[in-house]
């Protein structure tokens, strides 16, 4: 049974045109992140909520944000994309308290045209 | 800051030989350790992980011992197969700061 699900799989925009990724989880876990996967590299940290706060890694770009309107859905918005936004986007959940292991969903493979 | 090192791949082995991925870390204070797999156009899926010192973690015939002194977090198995062919990410941290990941290493198994 998936417990974070991620949709689109796939998703193609076109250059500058503001693109939505989706993130929902069964978990009930209060931590939610974003990763960035460019090919052939570590996933990459953008930002988290922990519960509704919001944290965002220093180098993330402003050109990406994030909306958490409750618990079990998590949004990444891209406002206008370059072709170096072009990766695998994951989302992953995890319990709050030190160091507990996080949940990924399948990915959204995104390509900018 | 935090970082992880491991081994860059492609690592080709034939079906049934040993499998080690070298792991190690730097870090601040006692993280826990992670190992992770990701098969082809895939999310990532927790293979194993040891949260102190001298714990070891398993699961599908993986196994990987924190060790502290030498700051590691090796991954072996000794008889791998075909389907273990995949990318393992060595990762610390987690909780609420998120996890810190190597490079990955791509592991082929050729039958």
């Amino acid at each position: 049974d998936a417990m974070v699900i991620q949709n689109p799989r796939y998703q193609v925009t076109q250059f500058g045109k503001p693109v939505t990724l989706s993130c929902s989880q069964t978990l009930n876990h209060n931590v939610m992140y974003w990763y960035q996967q460019k090919s052939s590299q570590a996933p990459k940290l953008l930002f988290h909520y922990y519960d509704k706060d919001f944290n965002n890694e220093a180098d993330t770009p402003d050109n990406f944000q994030s909306r958490r309107p409750n618990t079990s859905f998590c949004f990444l918005d891209i406002r206008s994309p370059g072709l170096g936004d072009a990766a695998m986007y994951l989302c992953a959940t995890s319990r709050s308290g030190v160091n507990t292991e996080a949940f990924f969903g399948q990915g959204t493979r995104l390509t900018v045209v | 800051g935090n970082s992880v090192t491991q081994m860059e791949g492609p690592v080709t082995l034939s079906e049934e030989a040993f499998l080690t991925i070298n792991c190690t870390y730097t870090a601040t204070g006692y993280p826990s350790l992670f190992w992770y797999v990701q098969y082809p156009g895939e999310g990532l899926q927790l293979l194993l992980k040891a949260t102190k010192a001298d714990d070891k973690g398993s699961n599908k015939g993986f196994e990987a011992t924190y060790r502290k002194e030498t700051t590691s977090f090796h991954l072996e198995k000794g008889s791998v197969q075909v389907s273990d062919s995949a990318v393992y990410f060595c990762a610390q941290g987690g909780g609420a700061d998120g996890l810190t990941f190597g490079k990955g290493t791509h592991l082929i198994i050729q039958p």
